[in-house]
């Protein structure tokens, strides 16, 4: 079975421009996660999205925005791109969010370079 | 803004060898959870464990957890050049975000 898939996987863009990241689940997952990961720390958690509604939000900028579709695939947007967006954004899926053997599986990420 | 601390940042052992990590939290937790990463890559989930264990087992992993002290420790057993890689322990509490929330890491270096 196919793991997480971002694309695409590499991306530079300048200060100011919009990106749009996306993001399909692990088949018969449910749930997607989006976070970010800057150089030399841990991910930070943006997003969870569950049947399609916002279940989670981090401590982002309104800049970012993400959706997910009826297929549970999922768009993540970051607006007015500034330097400190660059990082690697992963997506993570899971079956049902919210218990207590909660797995999430992370997908390669998508590694955004902003100049 | 970071749940836990892992110690230490950074490791160099040699192939062989066992390697611990520990990793420290702030606040209750439904479950901890360890992730290897690559090279900047994804992250590999490696074991899980709940708030009501104290210890679990996986290969050549082991996985405590101390609730008492809000700490975690991974230790792997007799590591390869392959465990080279970087490990965050991961806390997930059950509120309205259902988020993981992740540590710093430490960088594990093994030498042939």
């Amino acid at each position: 079975d196919a793991g997480v898939t971002q694309s695409p996987t590499h991306l530079i863009k300048t200060r100011g421009q919009q990106v749009t990241l996306r993001c399909s689940p692990i088949s018969g997952h449910k749930s997607v996660s989006w976070y970010q990961q800057v150089l030399g720390q841990g991910p930070q958690f943006i997003f969870q999205y569950y049947e399609k509604e916002e279940r989670g939000r981090g401590n982002f900028p309104d800049r970012f925005s993400a959706r997910q579709f009826p297929n549970y695939s999922s768009e993540l947007n970051v607006n007015a791109l500034l330097l400190g967006d660059s990082a690697l954004y992963l997506c993570a899926s899971s079956l049902v969010p919210g218990t207590a053997q909660e797995t999430q599986y992370f997908g390669p990420g998508t590694r955004l370079l902003v100049l | 803004s970071q749940q836990g601390e892992e110690d230490p940042q950074a490791l160099s052992i040699q192939e062989g060898e066992n390697a611990t990590m520990n990793c420290s939290y702030k606040t209750s937790i439904n479950n901890l959870q360890w992730y290897r990463q690559n090279s900047g890559r994804g992250l590999v989930h490696l074991i899980l464990i709940r708030s009501n264990e104290r210890e679990k087992h996986s290969g050549r992993l082991r996985v405590t957890l101390d609730t008492s002290k809000k700490s975690s420790s991974l230790l792997i057993t007799a590591s390869r050049a392959a465990d080279t890689a970087s490990y965050f322990c991961a806390t997930f509490r059950m509120d309205s975000s259902y988020k993981l929330i992740f540590g710093s890491g430490t960088r594990l270096l093994v030498r042939p």
